[in-house]
């Protein structure tokens, strides 16, 4: 099952913070982020590993709450170029084998 | 350095054809991965490997048929092609010693598929 994203879609202004949630149903070895602008292929942001987090950028960061199996990553003064559809993946029988949302398109206006 | 590479990047074939799509790494990654990008539904994983001669079915997998007989190729075939495999194809290879954090899966830039 795929995990779920919210919410589906967001505009911000440059400089805003911003919140996408993802929960599954099942028990999660790993949630990984991708990021994937428009004609483009998605591109790894970061992974949080059970037990410990991972953070890949650096004004993108993200939590993982193994009990209530959610993830959030959090966008901070958000910039144009963080425009993009955002996917989180989880894992629950191994960090290979990812299952993703179907994303969240965020949109970032001057 | 020529990472990942999928050909052909557009298809449009017809019903009932068979279509072979290619993936190639130059990465010596052991994990390869084919998934389909469809509006609504994300990137869903059709099948994906572990080595050479080891693949197995992730979500969508019927329809679909895959080999990996070089550690580099990871080729998709649709045996016989449907309108509703009509879809943006993306391979991606990763391994557990890639990048600066383990388990990043590298994207191709994609097949568009259009079956008519």
């Amino acid at each position: 099952q795929q995990p779920v994203q919210s919410p589906q879609a967001v505009i911000l202004r440059e400089g805003e913070d911003a919140v996408i949630n993802c929960s599954s149903s099942k028990a999660l070895y790993s949630v990984h982020w991708y990021r994937q602008k428009h004609g483009e292929a998605p591109v790894f942001l970061m992974i949080l590993l059970k037990g410990g987090e991972q953070k890949g950028h650096e004004k993108i960061s993200a939590s993982f709450n193994e009990k209530k199996q959610q993830s959030s990553l959090y966008l901070t003064a958000s910039q144009l170029s963080y425009s993009g559809t955002y996917f989180c993946g989880s894992s629950s029988g191994g960090y290979q084998k990812v299952t993703f949302g179907t994303g969240t398109k965020l949109q970032v206006i001057p | 350095d020529a990472g990942i590479t999928q050909s052909p990047r557009y298809k449009i074939t017809e019903t009932g054809r068979q279509v072979t799509l290619m993936c190639h790494q130059t990465w010596s990654h052991s994990y390869m991965f084919w998934y389909r990008q469809d509006l609504g539904h994300g990137l869903r994983l059709i099948y994906y490997s572990a080595a050479a001669d080891i693949t197995d079915k992730g979500e969508v997998p019927d329809g679909y048929v895959v080999s990996r007989s070089k550690t580099e190729n990871f080729p998709l075939t649709l045996e016989s092609a449907t309108r509703s495999q009509t879809s943006v194809y993306f391979c991606a290879s990763s391994d557990a010693a890639s990048g600066r954090y383990s388990y990043e899966q590298y994207f191709g830039p994609g097949t568009r598929l259009t079956v008519t």
